[in-house]
């Protein structure tokens, strides 16, 4: 069974500073998808950035970077120069593409963004 | 931009009610989905539906049930609501695409029922 973990239940940064948020998983699978979705106080929650597990380069959206390690299966998600509207709930969220549908999130890590 | 709305913001029903929980989206989207969301144990998939009149079970079904009679809205149903069941519903959507060697499939959310069973 595939589980996605989040051990940073909250975290804060300062404006400007950079920030990672960690993300690990496991899966026998070896094609599939990793995503960062942002859930912003009282607001819907969307798609930060997503990695294909096939493709070796980082993604990469503006100040949101992500480091994927797929020997390790690791995901961690960097913020660059911090602003305060990056304050949500973020989480990492895992998609299988063969077989039964899965898509699987972790608990999320609470970021806030001092100013 | 998708949109996806749901019925109700907040939602306050007593033990025992039979409740609705409604999810509209307007780009086609053959998929759509139900989470709970919880905190402490992130969002759990109560149900998805990939066509019209199709559902599948996620993975905390027990005391729920869906309907999906048109492609752009799918209904979360509590047959008989209970206390445990107070949470925040997520609703989602999403188009799979068939991009070079795999697939993707984004999912839009919409902003949430909070409900509360008394």
């Amino acid at each position: 069974a595939q589980t996605v973990t989040q051990s940073q239940p909250e975290m804060s940064v300062q404006e400007a500073e950079t920030v990672t948020l960690s993300c690990t998983y496991d899966t026998s699978e070896n094609n599939y998808y990793l995503f960062w979705y942002k859930q912003p106080p009282s607001r819907q929650m969307i798609l930060v950035i997503r990695q294909e597990a096939y493709k070796q380069q980082n993604a990469t959206e503006n100040r949101f970077s992500v480091n994927f390690q797929k020997a390790a299966k690791s995901f961690s998600l960097k913020i660059s120069d911090s602003q305060l509207g990056d304050t949500a709930m973020y989480f990492c969220a895992f998609m299988k593409l063969s077989g039964t549908y899965k898509y699987i999130f972790g608990t999320g890590t609470r970021l806030k963004v001092l100013a | 931009d998708v949109k996806v709305t749901q019925s109700s913001r907040y939602l306050v029903k007593r033990t025992g009610e039979k409740v609705f929980l409604e999810c509209v989206q307007d780009m086609d989207h053959e998929n759509m989905f139900w989470y709970r969301q919880d905190p402490g144990l992130g969002l759990r998939l109560i149900y998805f539906s990939y066509d019209v009149k199709m559902k599948e079970k996620g993975d905390i079904p027990e005391g729920y049930s869906v309907s999906r009679e048109k492609k752009e809205r799918f209904s979360l149903i509590l047959e008989s609501a209970s206390t445990n069941q107070t949470s925040m519903y997520l609703c989602a959507s999403s188009l799979v695409v068939g991009l070079a060697g795999g697939f993707t499939d984004t999912q839009y959310f919409g902003p949430g029922t909070r409900l509360t069973v008394l």
